[in-house]
């Protein structure tokens, strides 16, 4: 089974331009959730999709913005880019494991590293 | 929100020593999962330990949920070892997921 793909791997774009980044989940995950990584934040949780809808969002302004497709493959997008969004973003993928209850391991892909010049 | 804190966060060994990674946190998780992050960036998922005890080679991984902390064991360490090791944890929110990660333990084993 294929894991979660990322695409691009790099980007490099300058400020005030924007970006997509696409993330394509395990096949049977409906779940894909976004983080931005950065060496003064850490990993920091952006959004959640699941079945096309956005259940859950951190704590970003508003130029991040993603969306899900009816295949749960998943894009984000950053409008007006700035320097501080240099950062590596990664998507992961989950499904509920109906085995044990409550039980949701999330799998990550090989993130797209983003430098904003 | 949820305080996830990881010690040490450094952490050099010889070739063939053991080591123990700790991760604590402030509140009730539904999920807790140890990833290795490789030179690339990619996140490897080495356990999901809510609880109890889980083994995979020479690694091992504890969680006391009741006392909100998780141990990770890396036995015989090799140099392929050497990378940063996250904690993160979900917590009960109906309906979605959102891991929040630890700060990381940076691992660095010479030969």
């Amino acid at each position: 089974k294929a894991g979660v793909t990322q695409t691009p791997r790099y980007l490099i774009k300058t400020r005030g331009q924007q970006v997509t980044l696409s993330c394509s989940p395990i096949s049977g995950h409906r779940s894909v959730s976004w983080y931005q990584q950065t060496p003064g934040q850490g990993l920091q949780f952006l959004f959640e999709y699941f079945s096309e809808t956005q259940r859950n969002k951190g704590n970003f302004p508003g130029r991040f913005s993603g969306r899900q497709f009816s295949n749960s493959r998943s894009e984000m997008n950053v409008s007006t880019l700035e320097l501080g969004d240099s950062a590596l973003y990664l998507c992961a993928s989950s499904v509920r494991d109906s085995r044990e209850r409550g039980k949701n391991i999330q799998y990550f892909g090989a993130g797209t590293r983003l430098s904003v010049l | 929100g949820i305080q996830v804190e990881q010690s040490p966060p450094d952490l050099i060994l010889q070739e063939g020593a053991n080591s123990t990674l700790r991760c604590n946190f402030s509140d009730s998780v539904n999920n807790l999962q140890w990833f290795h992050q490789n030179p690339w960036g990619q996140l490897i998922n080495l356990f999901y330990i809510p609880s109890g005890t889980k083994q995979n080679g020479r690694l091992s991984a504890t969680t006391v949920a009741t006392e909100r902390y998780s141990l990770l064991y890396i036995s015989s360490s090799q140099t392929t070892d050497s990378g940063v090791y996250f904690c993160a944890v979900e917590i009960p929110r109906a309906g979605s997921y959102q891991l929040t990660f630890g700060k990381g333990t940076k691992l660095s084993v010479i030969p």
